[in-house]
């Protein structure tokens, strides 16, 4: 157990919804990192927070936002969805914003009909 | 932006044998390069990293080389057991501003056969 939780687990939606993903950083961890995992993409970096402020942005598409709240959790909100957002959604976290080691959660199923 | 090429896609063996997997990048000022074992199911967990001002690192059965030169780096498993049967993933990341942004191999399926 790496000490990151994620919510939920899957996530059952159609086409043109939108879904909240929550992330619970480890304990103390100021940073969190959400990538997303497809059959045919691999993982790929999303977006990146540190302490409730954008980090670092990687290929995220517009109908996706992020943030960080004072708590630290983190949301990623999916909007207008499509078929290949279908993916594992994964949530890490880290204690530095440039950290040797980033903890990874279980990860959101969501799969898109 | 960093591209990183991942090899082999799948990689099987018998018990005890070595299992050797590389990855190539391209942005010079990548400095930090980690190696993530993925069980079914679970996140990625981080097993061995090793950075650019190093050339080689071992833990135990792991260990990890660099070739900051020829920008690649490999990922050596001694003594194999079912157990290591997983996805493994290599990254790449650069450090100051964009030090979050870690660009991923597609991943190796391991299948230590008993």
């Amino acid at each position: 157990d790496s000490g990151v939780t994620q919510t939920p687990k899957h996530l059952i939606t159609a086409t043109g919804q939108r879904v909240t993903l929550r992330c619970s950083p480890r304990s103390g961890d100021l940073s969190v990192y959400w990538y997303q995992q497809s059959l045919d993409q691999g993982l790929q970096f999303l977006i990146q927070y540190y302490n409730g402020e954008e980090r670092a942005k990687g290929n995220i598409l517009e109908r996706f936002s992020a943030q960080q709240f004072p708590d630290l959790h983190s949301e990623l909100n999916l909007s207008s969805l499509e078929l290949g957002d279908s993916a594992l959604y994964f949530c890490a976290s880290s204690d530095l914003p440039s950290p040797n080691e980033q903890f990874f959660g279980p990860g959101t199923r969501l799969t898109v009909l | 932006g960093e591209n990183v090429e991942q090899h082999p896609s799948t990689l099987s063996v018998q018990e005890g044998d070595s299992a050797v997997i590389k990855c190539t990048y391209s942005d010079s000022a990548s400095n930090y390069f980690p190696w993530y074992k993925q069980e079914l199911g679970k996140g990625p967990q981080l097993i061995i990293d090793i950075r650019s001002n190093v050339g080689e690192k071992k833990d135990q059965r792991i260990a990890v080389t660099l070739n900051k030169t020829a920008k690649h780096f490999s990922l050596h498993i001694t003594e194999t057991q079912p157990e290591d049967s997983a996805v493994y993933f290599c990254a790449a990341r650069r450090g100051g501003t964009n030090a979050g942004k870690s660009t991923f191999g597609d991943g190796t399926t391991l299948t230590v056969k008993p």
